[in-house]
């Protein structure tokens, strides 16, 4: 069974750009969450997405923006991008089933110059 | 509401010795409880989880964890420290909400075992 999966690995920006980030949950998975991690720090939630729609939005400026395919995959948008964004962006997975833990994938380092 | 705590930032521990890393929570009804391992510039990795049945369940790793209802902890251990285990670990509370499960997280405990 493939992981999740995300791209792409590494991601250099300048201060003003906007910023893409892809990710692929584990098929079957129906729910994408999004993390925001700075300096090996904790988790700062994001964004979960479940079936297409938007569910829960952590407390995160509107230029923190993303969306859910029909395939389930996910894109998170950064636009406008301050050096305080710089962070490894994580993309989690699980299926509908109450009590499944959550699947990560390895991340999206992103850096502000 | 629900929330987890995770008192100590760093736990340092020599290699051979028992470890124990502490997680407290705070959630309505029965707690749904996982431990997650990150290793750098990786994402978290799943070590165990409680859901019902006995206290004391075993993972991943050697790892094991001691549920306690009356002091609403989960604690992380280990018999034997390897220099290997150190890395990031975060305990999570999960809660039914809606037809959805909701997942909250600590903030993480660095583990480093000194050899």
């Amino acid at each position: 069974e493939a992981g999740v999966t995300q791209s792409p690995t590494h991601l250099i920006k300048t201060r003003g750009q906007q910023a893409t980030l892809r990710c692929s949950p584990i098929s079957g998975h129906t729910s994408v969450y999004w993390y925001q991690q700075a300096l090996g720090l904790g988790l700062q939630f994001l964004l979960w997405y479940d079936e297409g729609e938007e569910r829960n939005r952590g407390n995160f400026p509107p230029r923190f923006s993303g969306r859910q395919f029909p395939n389930y995959s996910s894109e998170l948008n950064v636009n406008a991008l301050e050096l305080e964004d710089s962070a490894l962006y994580l993309c989690a997975s699980d299926h509908r089933e109450y009590n499944q833990p959550q699947h990560f994938g390895d991340g999206t380092r992103l850096s502000i110059l | 509401a629900q929330s987890v705590a995770q008192p100590e930032d760093q736990v340092n521990v020599a290699e051979g010795n028992p470890l124990t890393v502490k997680c407290t929570y705070s959630v309505s009804g029965n707690p749904y409880l996982f431990w997650y391992v990150q290793y750098p510039n990786r994402g978290l990795q799943f070590l165990l989880k409680y859901i019902t049945g006995d206290n004391l369940v075993k993972g991943s790793y050697g790892f094991e964890a001691e549920f306690n209802k009356s002091q609403t902890s989960f604690h992380l251990k280990k018999p034997s420290a390897l220099v290997s285990d150190s890395a990031l670990y975060f305990c999570a509370v999960i809660r039914k909400s809606g037809g959805y499960q909701k997942v909250t997280f600590g903030t993480g405990t660095k583990l480093q075992v000194i050899p």
